[in-house]
């Protein structure tokens, strides 16, 4: 079975930081682009960054650069995304996602269950 | 900065009936098109790539259309799980930054 799974969400004050993983399974995960996408309570979603294949290609959106650095190890079918100067606006499910292969859209058709990260004090 | 702007915002109908959902880019996006159903409490889920092509277990009545700036999802006729909110997204060429619009609630009449 195709999945995703993420940890690492909590609880951090304002100025944290938090790092973020994702196991991957039941597919090659070294042959796919992967993403993270957050959803703030009560609103839409929002892209937050990709990788390419081998990790030798990155990009964010543009609230996060300088803050968060999306990375993957191919060895052990994981993704990671360590956050840093976390902000109250960043409290959101963070999902890990496998972008499709041979897409132009590079739609995201696997999901995980997400992990909640809150930045309180 | 492609923005994708989704109307309605809301759309209130009824089981059987055909809901058709608009999403509209600021400039032309190809056919980089996704769509995609959240319900509440549950994760999003693929319905349409590349505008046109419905991902793997997704029922017919779904469908897909347009190109350049104006993109449409249509549910030919609406099931009682069908009702949930609907996002589209895009890929930019370079860098390969994805944009999700606002998303279009499908509600029970």
């Amino acid at each position: 079975e195709v999945q995703v799974v993420e940890s690492g969400g909590g609880l951090v004050q304002p100025g944290g930081s938090l790092r973020l993983s994702c196991a991957a399974s039941g597919f090659t995960f070294s042959s796919h682009w992967m993403s993270w996408v957050r959803q703030a309570p009560g609103r839409g979603l929002e892209w937050v960054a990709n990788i390419k294949q081998d990790g030798g290609e990155t990009c964010y959106v543009d609230s996060v650069k300088g803050r968060f650095t999306i990375s993957r190890d191919n060895a052990k079918n994981s993704l990671y995304l360590q956050m840093n100067s976390l902000r109250a606006e960043d409290t959101a499910v963070y999902y890990c996602g496998r972008n499709m292969i041979r897409a132009y859209s590079d739609a995201i058709d696997t999901w995980g269950q997400g992990t909640m990260v809150t930045v309180s004090s | 900065e492609i923005v994708l702007t989704q109307s309605p915002a809301t759309l209130s109908l009824s089981p059987g009936e055909r809901a058709t959902l608009s999403c509209r880019a600021s400039q032309s996006v190809n056919n980089y098109l996704a769509w995609y159903q959240q319900k509440p409490g549950q994760v999003p889920r693929l319905l349409i790539y590349d505008a046109s092509n419905r991902a793997t277990g997704i029922p017919a009545r779904f469908s897909g259309s347009g190109s350049g700036t104006d993109f449409a999802l249509t549910i030919s006729s609406l099931e009682p799980e069908d009702f949930a909110v609907y996002y589209c997204q895009f890929r930019s060429s370079w860098p390969p930054a994805l944009t999700f619009g606002g998303g279009t609630k499908v509600e029970i009449k």
